[in-house]
């Protein structure tokens, strides 16, 4: 079946600075995204890419859809303390179908 | 507004018993998705409702897996026999239907297996 290779598996960052997290996958996908979630809660939609080479800015984050539809990446921008949490991508075959998730980014931001 | 809900928010249960877990999408959402995810792990796919159209369970991981929607609202996932492996947090997402719609996650159950 499709897999998601999602790396980092953990990062450790001090407030202030940037992150950058990506996925690959083995097959195509014409929907790419990102959620967080916190603990004891369900994934929250950060942003969504639809078409390939898009790069689209949510606030201090900026995702990208790569041009093969096979990798998407995330960047957090001058973090803070409330961007901890698990980062997910998830890819998605066409509208509305099932979401293809990665194993998760563990984001830690020391004060 | 309500977003999606799920009940019970934690299930301790023995080993070989049956579970229901319950969730209510958001209104007017006609499609409705189930995910598991274990600890530490990715959400996994298990079964999606659409409208009334047969829902797709590719993912069902055994028989002892099943869910219902009825009335095209809630819906049930119900394990069988349970095993220790069942063990995990089952989230429930809804959608409505249309161009590039957002699955809306509620805040899961967390099913313990003894």
């Amino acid at each position: 079946g499709q897999q998601l290779n999602q790396s980092p598996q953990s990062m450790f960052i001090q407030e202030g600075e940037d992150v950058s997290m990506n996925c690959t996958s083995s097959s195509i996908f014409n929907t790419w995204l990102w959620y967080k979630q916190d603990p004891g809660e369900g994934p929250v939609l950060l942003i969504a890419l639809y078409k390939a080479g898009e790069l689209t800015s949510n606030g201090r984050l900026t995702a990208q859809f790569g041009i093969t539809r096979k990798d998407s990446f995330l960047n957090i921008s001058a973090s803070i303390p409330s961007d901890v949490g698990i980062y997910f991508c998830a890819g998605q075959e066409t509208s509305g179908s099932r979401l293809t998730f990665g194993e998760g980014t563990q984001l830690t931001v020391n004060p | 507004g309500a977003g999606v809900s799920q009940s019970p928010s934690n299930k301790v249960t023995e080993k070989g018993k049956d579970v229901e877990l319950r969730c209510d999408p958001i209104s007017g959402h006609t499609a409705l998705y189930w995910y598991r995810q274990s600890l530490g792990q990715g959400l996994e796919f298990l079964i999606y409702f659409q409208g009334n159209s047969a829902p797709d369970k590719s993912g069902l991981p055994s028989d002892r897996f099943s869910a219902e929607r009825t009335g095209g609202s809630v819906s049930t996932l119900t394990i069988q026999r349970t095993q220790q492996e069942d063990s995990a947090v089952y989230l429930c997402a809804s959608s409505f239907v249309g161009l590039n719609p957002q699955q809306y996650f509620g805040p899961g159950t967390r099913l313990t297996v003894t």
